[in-house]
């Protein structure tokens, strides 16, 4: 399968700072990646899109000027927490989208990267 | 009505056993469907896909699709007590995945 890596895998910083992680597709190119966000013993929750070479769609209730994000390319998107709090802490997980081949309508697969635990003290 | 529903589990089978994953949704447009199996602490991990009503099989897993009465199921037969974990089901259709909250399968050795 498709591979997606992330990077920390774990950060603890301070309140008040801010974080960037950083997701990228490393056999396939990626032109929609999704952020997450998992609290412990809960689902998935979209945070938002990231379409590379324009801005990201945030999901209702998603603060865009807390998580900024950034796709760059066609193998990177980018999450930076802001002024990061305690209650920001949370498990941060980013997808990219494998599109079909052919060009069959309905076949594009999502890979999860690893997740990268953010702790804020 | 949420877009995909799954029973939160748990479920319990003994080691051996065949475990039954069920999945419903919503938009009788979607166009494909998957499992994932996350175990805790961890992400997701795409474990099938499947697009056409159906079985499909993979090793230990058969995906099973019903179109007309909008399920997905999971079956894993021989269970071990590894495929302890939460199963995602994701549904897709125009570029949009809907997950449901997953399901809770404990496998007792």
């Amino acid at each position: 399968g498709a591979v997606v890596s992330q990077h920390p895998s774990r950060v603890i910083c301070k309140s008040g700072t801010s974080v960037k992680i950083e997701c990228r597709s490393l056999d396939f190119q990626a032109t929609t990646m999704f952020w997450y966000r998992q609290f412990p013993k809960q689902s998935l929750m979209l945070m938002a899109t990231s379409n590379e070479g324009s801005k990201a769609t945030y999901e209702q209730g998603v603060e865009k000027d807390k998580f900024l994000i950034n796709h760059a390319s066609l193998t990177l998107s980018t999450l930076t927490v802001t002024s990061a709090h305690p209650e920001d802490s949370s498990f941060y997980i980013c997808s990219a989208i494998l599109r079909g081949r052919g060009g069959r309508v309905g076949t594009d697969t999502q890979y999860f990267g690893p997740g990268t635990r953010l702790t804020v003290l | 009505q949420k877009e995909v529903e799954q029973n939160s589990g748990p479920l319990s089978v003994p080691e051996g056993a065949i475990a039954s994953l069920n999945c419903t949704y919503s938009d009788r447009g979607s166009q494909s469907f998957f499992w994932y199996r996350q175990y805790s602490g961890k992400s997701p991990e795409l474990i099938m896909f499947i697009y056409s009503n159906g079985d499909k099989e993979d090793g230990r897993f058969t995906a099973q699709l019903n179109k007309a009465s909008q399920y997905v199921s999971l079956l894993i037969r021989d269970s071990q007590p590894s495929d302890s974990a939460t199963y995602l089901c994701a549904v897709t259709g125009f570029n949009k995945f809907y997950f449901g909250s997953g399901t809770k399968l404990n496998v007792k050795p």
